[in-house]
């Protein structure tokens, strides 16, 4: 079954401590992944793909095949990374499967 | 990326009526979808939103209670059918572009049952 699971609802963290929301999926296939977030009172707006290996807001992420894995990292988190993150996994009809998210909250 | 606008923004109804959602593109959109968020919880896909002809719902969403249309490549209607109180929830609305490798998300409707 195609699944996307994020094990942490929450994760609190100081101003310049790194970051790193856990992502794990099952699918049958090759994956496409992406991190989403959402900004308080924003929409909900794409922050990385797997696909281009870039960097955004200084978060990257790394497609582990063997660990099923696509965690979200920054090395220094900033009070205004604080939002609602889900990572998704994109099938093969295009319809994407969300994890259940993890709330960041970064203190000062 | 494509410009996506939601109506209306939220909105209150009472059990057993019904709320239809418009969903607007500001260009030609290759796929469209519907996804429920309830309160608390992660995104669900309703269904895709096919052009000129029926939607493609997801396990647990039937089109008695989540009709959609979709008359062009820029719009789509979703109707909450004999609202309950469990389907107060955020509906969004989003597209994928002709590259088909992005997903971008309407602002949302928060509907609430009373």
């Amino acid at each position: 079954a195609q699944r996307v699971t994020q094990p942490e609802k929450l994760l609190s963290v100081f101003k310049g401590a790194p970051v790193e929301l856990k992502c794990n999926y099952s699918y049958s296939g090759s994956p496409e992944l992406f991190w989403y977030v959402q900004y308080s009172r924003q929409r909900l707006q794409l922050l990385l793909r797997h696909i281009s290996r870039e960097s955004i807001k200084g978060f990257t992420a790394d497609l582990n095949k063997g660990e099923t894995s696509f965690h979200l990292k920054k090395p220094f988190a900033q009070e205004e990374d604080s939002a609602m993150y889900y990572c998704a996994l994109k099938d093969s009809s295009y319809k994407l499967i969300f994890g259940s998210g993890t709330r960041l909250l970064v203190r000062p | 990326s494509a410009v996506i606008s939601q109506k209306p923004s939220r909105d209150i109804c009472q059990r057993g009526t019904s709320l239809t959602i418009q969903c607007q593109v500001d260009s030609q959109v290759t796929m469209m979808f519907w996804y429920r968020q309830q309160p608390g919880q992660s995104l669900t896909l309703i269904a895709t939103a096919n052009q000129g002809s029926e939607a493609t719902y997801e396990s647990g969403f039937v089109i008695d209670k989540f009709p959609i249309s979709r008359p062009n490549l820029t719009f789509s209607t979703l109707t909450v059918s004999n609202l309950s109180p469990e389907d107060s929830s955020i509906y969004l609305c989003s597209v994928t572009g002709t590259g088909l490798y992005e997903q971008y998300f309407g602002p949302g409707t928060r509907l609430t049952v009373t």
